[in-house]
Protein backbone atom coordinates (compact mmCIF):
# COMPACT_ATOMS: atom_id res chain seq x y z
CA UNK A 1 0.00 0.00 0.00
CA UNK A 2 1.41 3.26 -1.07
CA UNK A 3 1.36 5.99 1.62
CA UNK A 4 2.03 9.45 1.28
CA UNK A 5 0.09 12.37 3.27
CA UNK A 6 -0.38 16.06 2.68
CA UNK A 7 -2.09 18.31 5.38
CA UNK A 8 -3.90 20.35 5.65
CA UNK A 9 -6.59 19.42 2.73
CA UNK A 10 -7.61 22.45 2.70
CA UNK A 11 -6.16 26.02 3.94
CA UNK A 12 -7.68 29.48 3.70
CA UNK A 13 -5.39 31.91 4.69
CA UNK A 14 -4.78 35.93 4.33
CA UNK A 15 -2.23 37.74 2.66
CA UNK A 16 1.02 38.37 3.78
CA UNK A 17 0.78 34.92 6.30
CA UNK A 18 3.74 32.72 6.03
CA UNK A 19 2.37 28.81 5.23
CA UNK A 20 3.88 25.32 5.44
CA UNK A 21 2.22 22.72 3.65
CA UNK A 22 2.97 19.11 5.11
CA UNK A 23 4.28 15.81 2.70
CA UNK A 24 5.02 12.81 4.34
CA UNK A 25 5.92 9.25 2.70
CA UNK A 26 6.37 5.77 4.05
CA UNK A 27 7.65 4.28 1.22
CA UNK A 28 11.56 5.22 1.98
CA UNK A 29 11.70 6.76 -1.92
CA UNK A 30 14.77 8.93 -2.62
CA UNK A 31 12.84 10.86 -4.71
CA UNK A 32 9.96 13.82 -4.02
CA UNK A 33 8.15 16.16 -6.01
CA UNK A 34 5.67 19.24 -5.59
CA UNK A 35 3.70 20.44 -8.36
CA UNK A 36 0.89 23.30 -8.53
CA UNK A 37 -2.24 22.56 -9.99
CA UNK A 38 -4.71 24.92 -11.09
CA UNK A 39 -8.32 23.20 -11.44
CA UNK A 40 -9.04 21.55 -14.31
CA UNK A 41 -5.57 22.82 -15.39
CA UNK A 42 -1.63 20.52 -16.26
CA UNK A 43 0.17 19.88 -13.62
CA UNK A 44 3.22 22.26 -13.13
CA UNK A 45 6.79 21.01 -11.38
CA UNK A 46 7.84 23.27 -8.80
CA UNK A 47 9.86 21.59 -6.95
CA UNK A 48 12.17 18.59 -6.43
CA UNK A 49 14.30 16.35 -4.21
CA UNK A 50 16.18 13.43 -5.25
CA UNK A 51 17.60 12.81 -1.62
CA UNK A 52 18.09 14.03 2.05
CA UNK A 53 19.51 17.75 1.63
CA UNK A 54 19.15 17.64 -2.40
CA UNK A 55 16.25 20.39 -3.82
CA UNK A 56 15.95 21.81 -6.83
CA UNK A 57 13.57 23.78 -8.55
CA UNK A 58 10.98 22.69 -11.48
CA UNK A 59 9.54 24.00 -14.16
CA UNK A 60 7.43 26.41 -12.99
CA UNK A 61 9.25 29.83 -11.20
CA UNK A 62 7.59 29.84 -7.38
CA UNK A 63 7.85 31.90 -4.81
CA UNK A 64 7.84 28.88 -2.73
CA UNK A 65 11.16 26.92 -0.92
CA UNK A 66 11.42 23.19 0.38
CA UNK A 67 13.66 21.35 3.04
CA UNK A 68 14.65 17.96 3.05
CA UNK A 69 15.97 17.17 6.19
CA UNK A 70 14.43 13.92 6.36
CA UNK A 71 13.59 11.31 3.79
CA UNK A 72 10.52 10.38 4.61
CA UNK A 73 9.06 14.68 4.99
CA UNK A 74 9.59 17.29 1.89
CA UNK A 75 7.68 20.64 3.23
CA UNK A 76 6.91 23.19 0.87
CA UNK A 77 7.02 27.03 2.33
CA UNK A 78 5.44 30.20 1.41
CA UNK A 79 6.91 33.30 3.69
CA UNK A 80 4.40 35.52 2.24
CA UNK A 81 1.36 34.49 0.90
CA UNK A 82 -0.24 36.01 -2.18
CA UNK A 83 -3.70 35.47 -3.83
CA UNK A 84 -2.00 34.86 -6.91
CA UNK A 85 -0.68 31.52 -4.77
CA UNK A 86 -4.20 30.15 -4.96
CA UNK A 87 -4.10 26.81 -6.14
CA UNK A 88 -4.11 23.17 -5.23
CA UNK A 89 -0.51 21.83 -4.69
CA UNK A 90 0.42 18.10 -5.00
CA UNK A 91 2.73 16.31 -3.56
CA UNK A 92 4.61 12.90 -4.73
CA UNK A 93 7.21 10.48 -4.36
CA UNK A 94 8.70 7.51 -6.62
CA UNK A 95 11.89 5.61 -7.03
CA UNK A 96 14.16 5.87 -10.00
CA UNK A 97 12.36 6.03 -13.45
CA UNK A 98 9.11 5.20 -11.77
CA UNK A 99 5.75 5.43 -11.32
CA UNK A 100 4.87 8.37 -8.73
CA UNK A 101 2.55 8.04 -6.00
CA UNK A 102 0.77 11.03 -5.26
CA UNK A 103 -0.45 12.53 -1.82
CA UNK A 104 -4.70 13.84 -1.87
CA UNK A 105 -3.42 17.71 -2.76
CA UNK A 106 -3.45 20.95 -0.47
CA UNK A 107 -6.61 23.78 -2.05
CA UNK A 108 -4.81 26.41 -1.03
CA UNK A 109 -7.14 30.01 -0.87
CA UNK A 110 -5.24 32.98 -0.41
CA UNK A 111 -7.72 36.19 0.48
CA UNK B 1 12.50 19.38 -27.01
CA UNK B 2 10.58 16.50 -24.97
CA UNK B 3 7.14 16.74 -24.94
CA UNK B 4 4.20 15.08 -24.55
CA UNK B 5 1.31 15.92 -26.13
CA UNK B 6 -2.86 14.93 -25.79
CA UNK B 7 -4.62 16.44 -28.80
CA UNK B 8 -8.09 16.09 -27.43
CA UNK B 9 -8.51 18.22 -24.74
CA UNK B 10 -12.18 17.28 -23.42
CA UNK B 11 -13.72 14.03 -24.85
CA UNK B 12 -17.37 13.39 -24.39
CA UNK B 13 -19.22 9.78 -24.35
CA UNK B 14 -22.09 8.31 -23.28
CA UNK B 15 -22.18 5.41 -21.01
CA UNK B 16 -20.97 1.92 -22.33
CA UNK B 17 -19.60 3.59 -25.58
CA UNK B 18 -15.98 2.60 -26.06
CA UNK B 19 -12.92 5.24 -25.20
CA UNK B 20 -9.59 6.14 -27.05
CA UNK B 21 -7.47 8.80 -24.89
CA UNK B 22 -4.43 9.90 -27.26
CA UNK B 23 -1.08 10.46 -26.36
CA UNK B 24 1.84 11.17 -28.37
CA UNK B 25 5.20 11.69 -26.99
CA UNK B 26 8.48 13.21 -28.29
CA UNK B 27 11.78 11.61 -26.87
CA UNK B 28 14.78 10.03 -28.92
CA UNK B 29 15.07 6.91 -26.45
CA UNK B 30 12.24 4.57 -25.55
CA UNK B 31 10.85 6.23 -22.47
CA UNK B 32 8.84 4.68 -19.64
CA UNK B 33 5.01 5.42 -20.02
CA UNK B 34 2.48 6.05 -17.68
CA UNK B 35 -1.11 7.04 -17.46
CA UNK B 36 -2.67 8.60 -14.30
CA UNK B 37 -6.41 9.54 -13.58
CA UNK B 38 -7.38 12.51 -11.30
CA UNK B 39 -10.77 12.59 -9.50
CA UNK B 40 -11.80 16.06 -9.04
CA UNK B 41 -10.22 17.69 -5.53
CA UNK B 42 -8.01 14.11 -5.77
CA UNK B 43 -4.32 13.60 -6.61
CA UNK B 44 -3.30 10.98 -9.26
CA UNK B 45 -3.65 7.41 -9.33
CA UNK B 46 -1.92 5.58 -11.41
CA UNK B 47 -3.57 3.49 -14.24
CA UNK B 48 -1.03 1.27 -16.05
CA UNK B 49 2.54 1.52 -16.99
CA UNK B 50 4.98 0.33 -19.71
CA UNK B 51 8.50 0.02 -18.88
CA UNK B 52 9.07 -2.95 -22.20
CA UNK B 53 7.86 -6.21 -23.23
CA UNK B 54 4.16 -6.65 -24.64
CA UNK B 55 3.35 -3.13 -26.15
CA UNK B 56 -0.31 -3.86 -25.13
CA UNK B 57 -0.51 -3.15 -21.25
CA UNK B 58 -3.50 -4.07 -18.23
CA UNK B 59 -4.70 -1.56 -15.96
CA UNK B 60 -6.76 -1.32 -13.10
CA UNK B 61 -10.40 -0.48 -13.87
CA UNK B 62 -10.55 -2.00 -17.41
CA UNK B 63 -8.54 0.24 -18.97
CA UNK B 64 -5.35 -0.77 -21.25
CA UNK B 65 -2.84 1.13 -23.56
CA UNK B 66 -0.46 0.45 -26.84
CA UNK B 67 2.98 1.63 -27.10
CA UNK B 68 3.16 2.30 -30.64
CA UNK B 69 7.01 3.34 -31.50
CA UNK B 70 6.38 4.48 -34.97
CA UNK B 71 3.79 6.47 -33.87
CA UNK B 72 5.17 7.45 -30.69
CA UNK B 73 2.06 6.65 -29.21
CA UNK B 74 0.51 5.46 -26.02
CA UNK B 75 -3.27 5.31 -26.59
CA UNK B 76 -5.58 4.50 -23.65
CA UNK B 77 -8.47 2.24 -24.68
CA UNK B 78 -11.71 1.02 -22.74
CA UNK B 79 -14.09 -0.54 -24.13
CA UNK B 80 -17.27 0.43 -22.31
CA UNK B 81 -16.95 3.54 -20.24
CA UNK B 82 -18.99 3.76 -16.67
CA UNK B 83 -20.12 6.78 -15.24
CA UNK B 84 -17.54 6.90 -12.60
CA UNK B 85 -14.73 7.01 -15.22
CA UNK B 86 -15.29 10.72 -15.53
CA UNK B 87 -12.05 12.21 -14.67
CA UNK B 88 -8.73 13.77 -15.43
CA UNK B 89 -6.38 11.34 -17.30
CA UNK B 90 -2.94 12.42 -17.38
CA UNK B 91 -0.13 11.15 -19.77
CA UNK B 92 3.21 10.75 -18.51
CA UNK B 93 6.81 9.85 -19.96
CA UNK B 94 10.14 9.17 -17.82
CA UNK B 95 13.15 9.50 -19.71
CA UNK B 96 16.69 8.39 -19.22
CA UNK B 97 17.53 10.83 -17.46
CA UNK B 98 14.52 10.33 -14.81
CA UNK B 99 12.70 13.76 -15.60
CA UNK B 100 9.24 13.28 -15.63
CA UNK B 101 6.50 14.82 -18.36
CA UNK B 102 3.19 15.40 -17.70
CA UNK B 103 1.05 15.87 -20.94
CA UNK B 104 -1.64 18.64 -20.45
CA UNK B 105 -4.88 16.10 -19.41
CA UNK B 106 -7.88 15.09 -21.17
CA UNK B 107 -11.01 15.55 -19.37
CA UNK B 108 -13.58 12.96 -19.74
CA UNK B 109 -17.22 13.85 -19.15
CA UNK B 110 -19.85 10.43 -19.24
CA UNK B 111 -23.30 10.89 -20.42
CA UNK B 112 -25.74 8.44 -18.71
Amino acid sequence: EADIYQTPRYLVIGTGKKITLECSQTMGHDKMYWYQQDPGMELHLIHYSYGVNSTEKGDLSSESTVSRIRTEHFPLTLESARPSHTSQYLCASSESRSEQYFGPGTRLTVT
Amino acid sequence: AQSVTQPDIHITVSEGASLELRCNYSYGATPYLFWYVQSPGQGLQLLLKYFSGDTLVQGIKGFEAEFKRSQSSFNLRKPSVHWSDAAEYFCAVVTSYDKVIFGPGTSLSVIP
